[in-house]
């Protein structure tokens, strides 16, 4: 099974400022990494998938980066609705999801 | 617009079963493999089936093969999860997902309906 491992479990940043969030697999993915956001009481949504494609009707300011085992989500500017939990997936291998980083108001 | 609506959640004991149904509009259903995801309460998310376009590809993850089995019926729309022998560990929140069509990503979720297994 491939491990998704996600750093910082918390991460408390300002508004208007920028959040990154990392995710590492435990081996390559190649580029089936696929990131989600999930605020509390409501089902996840894609907002990243192929790496760095965004996915229908995401803002710009959400980008995605890396290779292999290594991933980046960045949200350039927060705005409020982005405080909420990110997974990063992987669809290499079967799938498997990093165990979530809450974005929180600092 | 793409809807997914769960329904068929509830309290159940251990050992019994149970099914849930996923009511798709908006898309070509048949056009698309869809999937199963769960959450156990305040944790993350687990892959748990997936199916093919025409039900002749199904997929389980390890903690659920051989007591669920996934299924569609392309003429209603309609994506099935047979439950059976529920242990307390399958208690969460399934949702029903669209895989995307380009790759094996989720690109649309329903809201979930929360199945409990308790004594």
């Amino acid at each position: 099974e491939v491990v998704m491992t996600q750093s910082p479990a918390t991460l408390s940043v300002s508004p208007g400022e920028r959040a990154t969030l990392s995710c590492r697999a435990s081996q390559s993915v190649s580029s089936k990494l696929a990131w989600y956001q999930q605020k509390p009481g409501q089902a996840p949504r894609l907002l990243i998938y192929g790496v760095s494609t965004r996915a229908t009707g995401i803002p710009a300011r959400f980008s995605g980066s890396g290779s292999g085992t290594e991933f980046t989500l960045t949200i350039s500017s927060l705005q409020s609705e982005d405080f909420a939990v990110y997974y990063c997936q992987q669809y290499n291998n079967w799938y498997t999801f990093g165990q979530g980083t809450k974005l929180e108001i600092k | 617009q793409v809807q997914l609506v769960e329904s068929g959640g509830g309290v159940v004991q251990p050992g019994t079963s149970l099914r849930l149904s996923c009511a798709a509009s908006g898309f070509t259903f048949s056009s698309y493999v869809m999937y199963w995801v769960r959450q156990a309460p305040g944790r993350g998310l687990e892959w748990v089936a997936l199916i093919s376009y025409e039900e002749s590809h199904n997929y389980y993850s390890d903690s659920v093969k051989g007591r669920f089995t996934i299924s569609r019926d392309n003429s209603r729309n309609t994506l099935y999860l047979q439950m059976n022998s529920l242990r307390a560990e399958d208690t969460a929140v399934y949702y029903c997902a669209r895989g995307g069509i380009d790759g094996n990503y989720f690109d649309f979720w329903g809201q979930g309906t929360l199945v409990t297994v308790s004594p």
